[in-house]
C-alpha cells in the first residue's frame, strides 16, 4: 500500500492564480481531510470528506474548494491564491471517526503564493 | 469552539532523561485525545491515544495522563532517544456534521541530545 499520496510537493503561485492539490489513498477509507499547517501553529482543518460526493467545512475552509468524486482521490482547489495561504498542507485519511480510528497523513504540500 | 494550548514549545533533554508535554482544552464535550509525531518533512503519525474514560494509558516508553477535571492531559516519554526528535502535537476532539473532528495544539520540538 502507498497510503496517502500528495502531489506536487512543492509548488511556487502568483497572487491570483488558482491550482488544484492532489491526494490520494489506496486504503478504501470513507474519510478524508485537507489540513494547513503554518509555521509554529497546529494543523487546521480546511474542509474533509465522509465519502463519495459528501463534504463538509472545517475551521478554515475561506479561499477553498473540494470535490469527492471517487473514494480514492480528494483534490483542494485555490481560486485567486493568496499569500495567506502560504503553508504547508497535508491530506489525511482515516476509516472512520471512532475512537482510536487513525488518521493517515500525506508528506504534505509545501505552497508559497508571492 | 474547542481551543487546545501546549507547553513548552521547544523542549531539549539529554538522552536517557524524560520529556514531558502538557495540553489544555477547553471544551467539556472533547473525549478522545490523540497525540501526534512529526518528523522532518513527514506528516504526523499516531503514537499515542486516550479516551475519556480512562485516566492513564501506557505503550512502552510513552505514557499519556489525562485530568478531566481540570481538562489537561500530557504525554510523558521515558529513556529519551535522539530518534524521538521530532514535533509533538496534541489533539482534542470536537463533534462536526459526520462525527469527529480534531483541534491540534500548536505542537512541541523535541530535541534529544546524545
Amino acid at each position: 500500500n502507498a497510503g496517502v499520496t500528495q502531489t506536487p510537493k512543492f509548488r511556487i503561485l502568483k497572487i491570483g492564480q488558482s491550482m488544484t492539490l492532489q491526494c490520494a489513498q489506496d486504503m478504501n477509507h470513507n474519510y478524508m481531510y485537507w489540513y494547513r499547517q503554518d509555521p509554529g501553529m497546529g494543523l487546521k482543518l480546511i474542509y474533509y470528506s465522509v465519502g463519495a460526493g459528501i463534504t463538509d467545512k472545517g475551521e478554515v475552509p475561506n479561499g477553498y474548494n473540494v470535490s469527492r468524486s471517487t473514494t480514492e482521490d480528494f483534490p483542494l482547489r485555490l481560486e485567486l491564491a493568496a499569500p495567506s495561504q502560504t503553508s504547508v498542507y497535508f491530506c489525511a485519511s482515516s476509516h472512520s471517526t471512532g475512537f482510536g480510528d487513525e488518521q493517515y497523513f500525506g508528506p504534505g504540500t509545501r505552497l508559497t503564493v508571492t | 469552539g474547542e481551543n487546545v494550548e501546549q507547553h513548552p514549545s521547544t523542549l531539549s533533554v539529554q538522552e536517557g532523561d524524560s520529556a514531558v508535554i502538557k495540553c489544555t482544552y477547553s471544551d467539556s464535550a472533547s473525549n478522545y485525545f490523540p497525540w501526534y509525531k512529526q518528523e522532518l518533512g513527514k506528516g504526523p503519525q499516531l503514537i499515542i491515544d486516550i479516551r475519556s474514560n480512562v485516566g492513564e494509558k501506557k505503550d512502552q516508553r510513552i505514557a499519556v495522563t489525562l485530568n478531566k477535571t481540570a481538562k489537561h492531559f500530557s504525554l510523558h516519554i521515558t529513556e529519551t532517544q535522539p530518534e524521538d526528535s521530532a514535533v509533538y502535537f496534541c489533539a482534542a476532539s470536537i463533534s462536526g456534521n459526520y462525527g469527529q473532528n480534531f483541534v491540534f495544539g500548536p505542537g512541541t520540538r523535541l530535541s534529544v541530545l546524545p
